[in-house]
C-alpha cells in the first residue's frame, strides 16, 4: 500500500480552467502538506495542516485552496490556472507538526498548464 | 542568496567511486538536518537525518553536520548505478511547524 498517495499523477489543462488535486495518506500522521517543485527541481513549501488545522501557509496566490475534510486527506484546489502554476505538486505528511518530524512525501502530481 | 545553496552538477563518476555532496546554508536557526533522494519521475525519499552536528552512518552513506560552518554533506561509499538520482538536502529549524527548507538539489549519475 502506498503511504501517501495523491491524484491524478499527471494533469495538463489550459490556462483559466480550475483544477484540483487529491491526497490521501494511510500512516495515521496528524500532519500534512502540500509542496511545490520548480522546472529547475526547486522543492519549497506552501501549506501545511494539523488535524485539520491551517498551521503554514507561505506567500501563496490565493488561487490556491486547500482543504483537509479530514486528518487523513489533504486537497489542492487552483483556480484560474496560470502558464507558471506548472509544477510537480507534492503532497506529504508527517506524525506530528514539530520541527524534525520525519515527513513522507507522495508521488507527485505532474501540472502543466498550455 | 538562498538559504540553502546546492550544487546542481550533474555529477557523474564511476561505479565504486567515493561520492560527496555538499550543502551551505545561512540560518543559524536550523537544527534539523536530512538528505532525500529523488528518482525521475518519483517523490522525495528520506535518507538520512541528523539533529544538529555529527556524524551518522547508515550503510553505505555518511552524513556529517559541522553547524559552526554551516555545513553539511553526504558521503556514498561504493557507488552504485542504482544511487543515479537528484539528492536533496533540507533543514528545518525549531518552532514555527516543520516546515522544510531545501537545496536546489545536485544530480548523481554513476556510470558501470
Amino acid at each position: 500500500d502506498t503511504a501517501v498517495s495523491q491524484t491524478p499523477k499527471y494533469l495538463v489543462t489550459q490556462m483559466g480552467n480550475d483544477k484540483s488535486i487529491k491526497c490521501e495518506q494511510n500512516l495515521g500522521h496528524d500532519t500534512m502538506y502540500w509542496y511545490k517543485q520548480d522546472s529547475k527541481k526547486f522543492l519549497k513549501i506552501m501549506f501545511s495542516y494539523n488535524n485539520k488545522e491551517l498551521i503554514i501557509n507561505e506567500t501563496v496566490p490565493n488561487r490556491f485552496s486547500p482543504k483537509s475534510p479530514d486528518k487523513a486527506h489533504l486537497n489542492l484546489h487552483i483556480n484560474s490556472l496560470e502558464l507558471g502554476d506548472s509544477a510537480v505538486y507534492f503532497c506529504a505528511s508527517s506524525r506530528q507538526a514539530d520541527s524534525g518530524n520525519t515527513i513522507y512525501f507522495g508521488e507527485g502530481s505532474w501540472l502543466t498548464v498550455v | 542568496q538562498k538559504e540553502v545553496e546546492q550544487d546542481p552538477g550533474p555529477l557523474s563518476v564511476p561505479e565504486g567511486a567515493i561520492v560527496s555532496l555538499n550543502c551551505t546554508y545561512s540560518n543559524s536557526a536550523f537544527q534539523y538536518f536530512m538528505w532525500y533522494r529523488q528518482y525521475s519521475r518519483k517523490g522525495p525519499e528520506l535518507l538520512m537525518y541528523t539533529y544538529s552536528s555529527g556524524n551518522k552512518e547508515d550503510g553505505r552513506f555518511t552524513a556529517q553536520v559541522d553547524k559552526s560552518s554551516k555545513y553539511i554533506s553526504l558521503f556514498i561509499r561504493d557507488s552504485q548505478p542504482s544511487d543515479s538520482a537528484t539528492y536533496l538536502c533540507a533543514m528545518a529549524g525549531t518552532g514555527g511547524g516543520n516546515k522544510l527548507t531545501f537545496g536546489t538539489g545536485t544530480q548523481l549519475k554513476v556510470e558501470l
